[in-house]
């Protein structure tokens, strides 16, 4: 009963390295999120995937890519970090949009990442 | 702009000392306000999901309401294990995000 993974857990970068971010879901969920949150400040979103094949600017993307590479997976790029970008970041899915309204979000644990 | 305000940011209980937590929001057209829980070390746990003014919600000594303008989440008789950061979040239609945009959370500590 997985629900969302998120790996790695922990991380530290120096400045200006690269690293990705993976997030994998077992829940067969059409639409993914990226989340960051930092201390004081409510979660934010960075880039969302309404389905297989289409990416979205959220609130906070400058500094990050992403690749929805299939159904399951989302990833999250850091291209050339920067402590300012030192955060937990949180991967979710949900179903599609209904009628009814909105889906809940299912999130992971989360990947603390630290960048010196 | 969707905006979403706690409080209190933080409260601290006896164990069976009910008590509420505020969620006020501003939102263009709600498709649905949202709470959940999150520990330490752990991403958020969905608990409910409010479409209408009017609305409940209920699991065990959790119940959620929601008007126009709030919702609340109500705690009966506490236990230590209700710990944690309570988040809320809302989910509109105007924009071209889907996401949530959340409140900075509540944080509850329930002592023995």
């Amino acid at each position: 009963n997985a629900g969302v993974t998120q790996t790695p857990k922990f991380q530290v970068l120096k400045t200006g390295q690269s690293m990705t971010l993976q997030c994998a879901q077992d829940m067969n969920h059409n639409s993914m999120y990226w989340y960051r949150q930092d201390p004081g400040m409510g979660l934010r979103l960075i880039y969302y995937s309404a389905s297989e094949g289409t990416t979205d600017k959220g609130e906070v993307p400058n500094g990050y890519n992403v690749s929805r590479l299939n159904k399951r997976e989302f990833s999250l790029r850091l291209e050339s970090a920067a402590p300012s970008q030192t955060s937990v970041y949180f991967c979710a899915s949900s179903a599609t949009l209904t009628r009814g309204g909105g889906q809940p979000q299912h999130f992971g644990d989360g990947t603390r990442l630290s960048i010196l | 702009e969707d905006q979403v305000t706690q409080s209190p940011e933080a409260l601290r209980l006896q164990e069976g000392e009910s008590s509420s937590l505020n969620c006020s929001y501003t939102v263009s057209g709600l498709r649905g306000l949202f709470w959940y829980r999150q520990d330490p070390g752990k991403g958020p746990e969905f608990l409910f999901t409010l479409y209408s003014a009017g609305e409940e919600k209920e699991k065990e000594r959790l119940k959620a309401t929601l008007t126009k303008k709030e919702s609340f989440l109500h705690i009966t008789a506490p236990k230590p294990e209700d710990s944690a950061t309570y988040l809320c979040a809302v989910q509109g239609s105007g924009g071209g995000a889907d996401g949530l945009t959340f409140g900075k959370g509540t944080h509850l500590i329930i002592q023995p």
